[in-house]
């Protein structure tokens, strides 16, 4: 069976530190991924997606990068944090060649002070 | 934007009850799903709706889909404690899935 992993659970980091959050799937090949972030109380931004090694789309302009050195995993990185990058962040996956059902990671609640 | 819109924004039911929520959008979609969200965890996916059906079902979850009125309804039926969480719709016209802020759930026993 599938499943996704995230990394870490939760990370407090202060202003203009660098970010990195790893995100693994298992039990597929060649998924499409998404990076997502949740605002408290709010709806699922998505960040970028990937279907596929090195392809990346960004849906945003932002201070966040993606990068997807390998089939199955995904890492959203940052050079310098800022306050607003608070939040909760979702990795999913979905089927190669469909969009439809997403299966989304446990999450990271990464707090920027 | 094809982002849901789900209302109410919060409900409260009676353990028993049944819970109805509506979500709407504004463009064209391929298909409409619902996720459910329990407090600081990821989303599960529930039901997925194509743009050309009007209902369907899944256990107790049901749901209908009016292209015309770019709108759909989730129904839980004889909720249950573990029901409490926060619902999305995502509307869906190629690989985005565009959530709302979603409906938060709470049964009451």
């Amino acid at each position: 069976s599938q499943t996704i992993h995230q990394w870490p659970a939760t990370l407090v980091q202060p202003v203009g530190s660098p970010l990195s959050l790893e995100c693994t799937v298992e039990g597929t090949s060649n998924p499409n991924l998404y990076w997502y972030r949740q605002a408290a109380g709010r709806g699922l931004q998505l960040l970028f997606y990937s279907v596929g090694i090195g392809q990346i789309s960004s849906e945003v302009p932002q201070n966040l990068s993606a990068s997807r050195p390998q089939d199955r995993q995904f890492i959203l990185s940052s050079k310098k944090l800022l306050l607003s990058d608070s939040g909760f962040y979702l990795c999913a996956w979905s089927v190669m060649g469909s969009h439809n059902e997403q299966f989304f990671g446990p999450g990271t609640r990464l707090t920027v002070l | 934007s094809q982002q849901g819109e789900e209302d109410p924004q919060a409900l409260s039911i009676q353990e028993g009850e049944n819970a109805t929520m509506n979500c709407s959008y504004k463009t064209s979609i391929n298909n409409l799903q619902w996720y459910r969200q329990n407090s600081g965890r990821g989303l599960v996916h529930l039901i997925l709706i194509r743009s050309n059906e009007r209902e369907k079902h899944s256990g107790r979850l049901r749901v209908t889909l009016d292209t015309s009125k770019k709108s759909s309804s989730l129904l839980i039926t004889a909720s249950r404690a573990a029901d409490t969480a926060s619902y999305f719709c995502a509307p869906s016209n190629d690989y985005k899935l565009s959530f709302g802020a979603g409906t938060t759930v709470t049964v009451r026993a």
